[in-house]
């Protein structure tokens, strides 16, 4: 079966604080993509990366870096962490350079920067 | 610029009625398109896809979803919902120049007994 895991479900944090999530998928793809969700706004695209060191920015990638030193891990960073960056974040990986090819979603970290 | 919408920001169906939920794409050509269920607490999970072929595609769960050109829609049904169906439903889109997978702003599905 088919997996992709997030370090923490629920993570609280101090505005400034660095914080580092996790994401690790266990299907050998190629693709790994990190999202927020807010209500209202669906799914926006933070980074993507395509292959190991590789990155891209995606639709909202102001505060935000990456790391995929693994082909099987995808770390977000938040370097200095602010209240509006109080979200659920979703990784997501996909096989191969195909667009259609299904994504497949880990459970997401509600992060809250107070 | 390429976009998906879903007019529906909230629907409540009873249990046993026929639901359908709206999506309509913006795009230069047809993209690719997905509908993807998130049940409180989780991640998304793909009900179908569209790439090509029969518009009427079979998903998992006894969804169904129908593609319709000319009204540039993907509209997802099922005839008989379940309480279990309670959850938020995007659609989504790959094509044209990005390689992005665009989503919806969702609906969120609530199933009265």
């Amino acid at each position: 079966d088919v997996k992709v895991t997030q370090s923490s479900r629920y993570l609280v944090k101090r505005t400034g604080e660095k914080v580092f999530l996790e994401c690790v998928q266990d299907m050998d793809h190629e693709n790994m993509f990190w999202y927020r969700q807010d209500p209202g706004l669906g799914l926006r695209l933070i980074y993507f990366s395509y292959d190991v060191k590789m990155k891209e920015k995606g639709d909202i990638p102001e505060g935000y870096s990456v790391s995929r030193e693994k082909k099987e891990r995808f770390s977000l960073i938040l370097e200095s962490a602010s209240t509006n960056q109080t979200s659920m974040y979703l990784c997501a990986s996909r096989w191969g350079g195909v667009s259609g090819n299904e994504q497949f979603f880990g459970p997401g970290t509600r992060l809250t920067v107070l | 610029a390429q976009s998906v919408t879903q007019p529906d920001i909230h629907i409540t169906v009873s249990e046993g009625a026929s639901l359908e939920l709206r999506c309509n794409y913006s795009y230069g050509a047809t993209p690719y398109l997905f509908w993807y269920v998130q049940s409180p607490g989780q991640g998304l999970q793909l009900l179908l896809k569209y790439f090509s072929g029969d518009t009427l595609v079979q998903g998992i769960k006894g969804f169904e979803a129908e593609f319709k050109r000319s009204q540039s829609s993907f509209n997802l049904r099922k005839p008989s919902v379940h309480w279990s169906d309670a959850a938020e439903y995007f659609c989504a889109a790959y094509g044209g120049a990005t390689n992005k997978l665009i989503f919806g702003t969702g609906t969120l599905l609530a199933v009265q007994p």
